[in-house]
């Protein structure tokens, strides 16, 4: 199996722009998780989906979070207007089940740079 | 909102010598895990406690829930460069089958050779 998928890897943009961070699940898995970490913060829980709903998104920092995932296979967390306080980097992660014994697999991340 | 805290922040340590890291909260947590993370990579799974004062071994690595389940400890036996990552403990709380994952501020250790 491939893994969690990230795309991209690395997202250098401009404060005020749009940012897409996009992610595909392991095949399978019904539960999709989205987590930002940073130094100061280190990783937090921003939503989480099961069977393509959300389920909790009391993480997003505002407004300008928005996440979808429009089928099992694909999710986006979208930032817009982006500010330098969002640089960090984004994990997706998937797991088969909902529990918090259930192993959630992560992808390698999307390091992103708000200048 | 639950907080974890893993003591020490950073840790750095010959080869060969034994280590114990700490996951401290004053939050009771259904289960707790630990994950290792890689430079560049996301956190791996390396095991979830469940029971109070329950213990796991895995290789060299040996896990301990506290009995109130509110902290743990990983104890890693004859430290190997491998072992260099940071270190991260995750407290689940919440509904069953509806919990959510508080992850520590972590641990990061180098294994010096």
């Amino acid at each position: 199996d491939a893994g969690v998928i990230q795309s991209p890897r690395h997202e250098v943009t401009e404060m005020g722009q749009e940012v897409t961070l996009r992610c595909k699940p392991i095949s399978g898995h019904n539960s999709l998780f989205w987590y930002r970490q940073t130094m100061m913060r280190g990783l937090e829980l921003l939503i989480y989906f099961n069977n393509n709903v959300p389920i909790d998104d009391s993480g997003m920092p505002e407004d300008r979070f928005s996440a979808k995932m429009p089928n099992a296979s694909f999710s986006t967390l979208k930032i817009q207007p982006s500010e330098p306080r969002d640089s960090a980097v984004y994990f997706c992660a998937s797991s088969l089940g909902r529990g918090s014994t259930d192993t959630q697999y992560f992808g390698p991340g999307t390091r992103l740079t708000v200048l | 909102t639950q907080l974890l805290e893993q003591s020490p922040q950073f840790l750095s340590i010959q080869e060969g010598e034994n280590l114990t890291v700490y996951c401290n909260s004053s939050s009771v947590f259904s289960s707790l895990q630990w994950y290792r993370q890689e430079p560049g990579e996301g956190p791996v799974l390396l095991v979830t406690v469940v029971t109070g004062g329950e213990v796991k071994k895995l290789k060299r690595l040996t896990f301990q829930f506290g009995d109130a389940r509110k902290d743990s400890s990983l104890h890693i036996t004859a430290a190997q460069t491998g072992d260099t990552g940071l270190y991260l403990c995750a407290g689940a709380f919440g509904n069953f089958g509806n919990e959510k994952l508080t992850f520590g501020t972590g641990t990061r250790l180098t294994i010096i050779p």
